[in-house]
């Protein structure tokens, strides 16, 4: 299985900190995405990276791929309560768009 | 756009009836894509269609589970009979080439 596996399980912050979630994966990629979920909510995408690229920034967003380590990193940077969410990677490594989702960081911002 | 449209949005039914998802995926976008959330099991793929064509369903569960896609805007993920271990909440998401997925908001399935 090429699924995503997210670590650690769950982060507990204060608003203004930084949060770091890593993902490892297990075979080769096109690209590597993360996703954000609300409580309650459907999965809204953050950021993708291809699989020859090693970083990509999107705001207070900072994505990280090492393909040699099969392995992501997404850093949020100065965290507000608002980014209290899960957070998911997802991998597609057939180019058919078919993503695999791992099993989420549950990120807590406290104010 | 209003993004991908899901209905119902809760639905509780009795074990052994049929229910039926609805979806409706963003304009241009031509993969749609069903998953289930659970605590135990995260997000599993289920099936998904590109340009309205079943291209991989390996992942839906049993033979009482099926899905369509008629046309380029909807498509239905259908149980029949439903048990209580379907209780759920059903995604739809769909894409364009390259693109990241738009997710609805989610069909919550309660069967008792």
């Amino acid at each position: 299985s090429q699924q995503g596996e997210e670590d650690p399980q769950a982060l507990s912050i204060q608003e203004g900190e930084n949060a770091t979630m890593n993902c490892s994966y297990k075979t080769s990629i096109n690209n590597l995405q993360w996703y954000r979920q609300n409580s309650g909510r459907g999965l809204v995408h953050l950021i993708l990276i291809r699989s020859n690229e090693r970083e990509k920034h999107s705001g207070r967003l900072r994505v990280t791929l090492d393909t040699s380590k099969k392995s992501s990193s997404l850093l949020i940077t100065a965290s507000r309560a608002a980014d209290t969410a899960s957070y998911f990677c997802a991998t597609d490594g057939s180019n058919t768009g078919k993503l695999i989702f791992g099993q989420g960081t549950t990120l807590q911002v406290k104010p | 756009d209003a993004g991908v449209i899901q209905s119902p949005r809760h639905e509780v039914t009795e074990m052994g009836q049929e229910v039926t998802l609805r979806c409706k995926p963003i304009s241009g976008h031509n993969s749609l894509f069903w998953y289930r959330q659970t605590m135990m099991r995260g997000l599993e793929l289920l099936i998904y269609f590109n340009n309205n064509v079943p291209i991989d369903d390996s992942g839906m569960p049993e033979d009482r589970f099926s899905a369509k896609m008629p046309n380029a805007s909807f498509s239905t993920l259908k149980i029949q009979p439903s048990e209580p271990r379907d209780s759920a909440v059903y995604f739809c998401a769909s894409t364009g080439i390259s693109d990241g997925y738009t997710f609805g908001s989610g069909t919550r399935l309660t069967v008792v």
